[in-house]
């Protein structure tokens, strides 16, 4: 089955520093990597996909993610971070094994934007 | 555009009684899945639709789970009856088809008590 891993429960930064939040993935064949957001009380909400293509991918919020095949990585990014990205963040890989087809999704890190 | 719609917001039950969620999904989406989160953890796949049928519902516990979508629009997820692990955020979601990206409710958190 596919799976992906987010290695970190919680990441802090400063408000206009660089933030990145880490994913890593296992799949066999191509991947379909989704990046969401949850903020509290609320449904998630989509941020970005890669499905091919050029390895960074823009996103909604001015968030990317950088696809590394190699390290099997595609983590999240932002320039920099504002106290408003402060929420719940969910890295995803779509799974079709044995015909199903469904978003598995990590654990979930949880950014702390401070001022 | 109206998003993915569910009712209630809330629900705190006792436990072995049943318990309903429903899910509107966005007009012309003709794939629905209910998902649900537990505390601290990332959403887990109970049941997908392709319009009125079911065609994965292997993660879904039978004994006391049930869903329907009858006319392939708005969907119901039924517990009968309610455990104590069943509290959770319960999510509908629904896209174009099932390739499409999905578009989440806002989910129905339930506490059994």
């Amino acid at each position: 089955a596919q799976s992906v891993a987010q290695p970190e429960d919680q990441v802090n930064v400063a408000e206009g520093n660089p933030l990145t939040v880490k994913c890593t993935y296992s799949v066999s064949g191509n991947p379909y990597l989704f990046w969401y957001v949850q903020y509290p009380n609320r449904g998630l909400q989509f941020l970005l996909k890669y499905i091919t293509g050029d390895n960074l991918v823009k996103g909604s919020y001015g968030f990317e993610a950088e696809f590394n095949k190699s390290q099997t990585s595609f983590h999240l990014k932002k320039p920099s971070a504002l106290v408003s990205d402060s929420a719940l963040y969910f890295c995803a890989v779509r799974d079709f094994t044995g015909g199903g087809n469904k978003l598995t999704f990590g654990t979930g890190t949880q950014l702390k934007v401070e001022l | 555009e109206a998003g993915v719609v569910q009712s209630p917001r809330y629900k705190i039950i006792e436990k072995k009684q049943p318990v309903a969620f429903w899910c509107n999904p966005i007009s012309g989406h003709n794939t629905l899945y209910w998902y649900r989160q537990n505390l601290g953890q990332g959403p887990e796949l109970l049941i997908r639709y392709e319009n009125e049928e079911a065609v994965d519902d292997s993660q879904l516990p039978k004994d006391r789970f049930s869903a329907e979508r009858l006319k392939g629009v708005d969907s119901t997820l039924k517990i009968q009856p309610a455990e104590l692990g069943d509290s959770a955020v319960y999510l509908c979601a629904s896209s174009l088809n099932s390739l499409h990206g999905y578009t989440f409710g806002s989910g129905t958190r339930l506490t059994v008590v």
